[in-house]
């Protein structure tokens, strides 16, 4: 069956800029979470949506980030006014149901780079 | 907070040696563990899990046992082949959250 997607897969931006990353999880997930992994590093967490709501978005880095699940389905990364700093690889990932014990399923991941 | 560690610096060793990849954790309650992998090109993907203590999670020939007195969880393989070549994360869902705590990876490059 189909895995987690993500859209693009690149994205070259310029810094002050918005840009938004898309993810469509594994049909009949319930949760879903964004991840940011910085070269040389393991994943950070940033937000982690049960259905249409973000249970936790303690991992935001500040406000210029936002995601939405307005459907249970497909998420949307915003990120506004874009700087330097935010070049990374976005990760989305998907679970059954969203126990802690449950595996997370990962798309391929959209590499952001701000100019 | 949650925490993980993994063993510094790249992993290089011959086809058929033995691999032990080490992981350590910190973490409120009882946590489930993970390790996920990330082969040349590819996205990241559970290689194994356990979710209490004195588990032992498998999978391809690897394995990792969840050590609760020593908080470790540690991967090891017998006899490496080159397509183990790959980029190797421990992972930890502390008890009561919904969100993975990663270590930074060790890159394991197997020579024939």
């Amino acid at each position: 069956g189909a895995g987690v997607s993500q859209t693009p897969s690149n994205k070259v931006t310029e810094k002050g800029k918005y840009v938004e990353l898309r993810c469509d999880p594994i049909s009949g997930h319930t949760a879903l979470y964004w991840y940011r992994q910085s070269l040389g590093q393991g994943p950070e967490f940033l937000i982690y949506f049960q259905g249409t709501g973000a249970a936790d978005d303690s991992g935001l880095p500040n406000d210029r980030f936002f995601a939405v699940r307005p459907e249970g389905s497909v998420s949307t990364l915003k990120i506004q006014r874009t700087e330097r700093g935010d070049s990374a690889v976005y990760l989305c990932a998907s679970s059954l149901g969203g126990g802690g014990a449950e595996t997370q399923y990962f798309g391929p991941g959209t590499r952001l780079l701000v100019l | 907070g949650d925490s993980v560690t993994q063993m510094e610096g790249p992993v290089t060793l011959s086809e058929e040696a033995f691999l032990t990849i080490n992981c350590t954790y910190t973490a409120t309650g009882y946590p489930s563990l993970f390790w996920y992998v990330q082969y040349p090109g590819e996205g990241l993907q559970l290689l194994l899990k356990a979710t209490k203590a004195d588990d032992k999670g498998s999978n391809k020939g690897f394995e990792a046992t969840y050590r609760k007195e020593t908080t470790s969880f540690h991967l090891e393989k017998g006899s490496v082949q080159v397509s183990d070549s790959a980029v190797y994360f421990c992972a930890l869902n502390a008890a009561g959250n919904n969100r993975l705590a990663f270590g930074k990876g060790n890159q394991v490059v197997v020579i024939p």
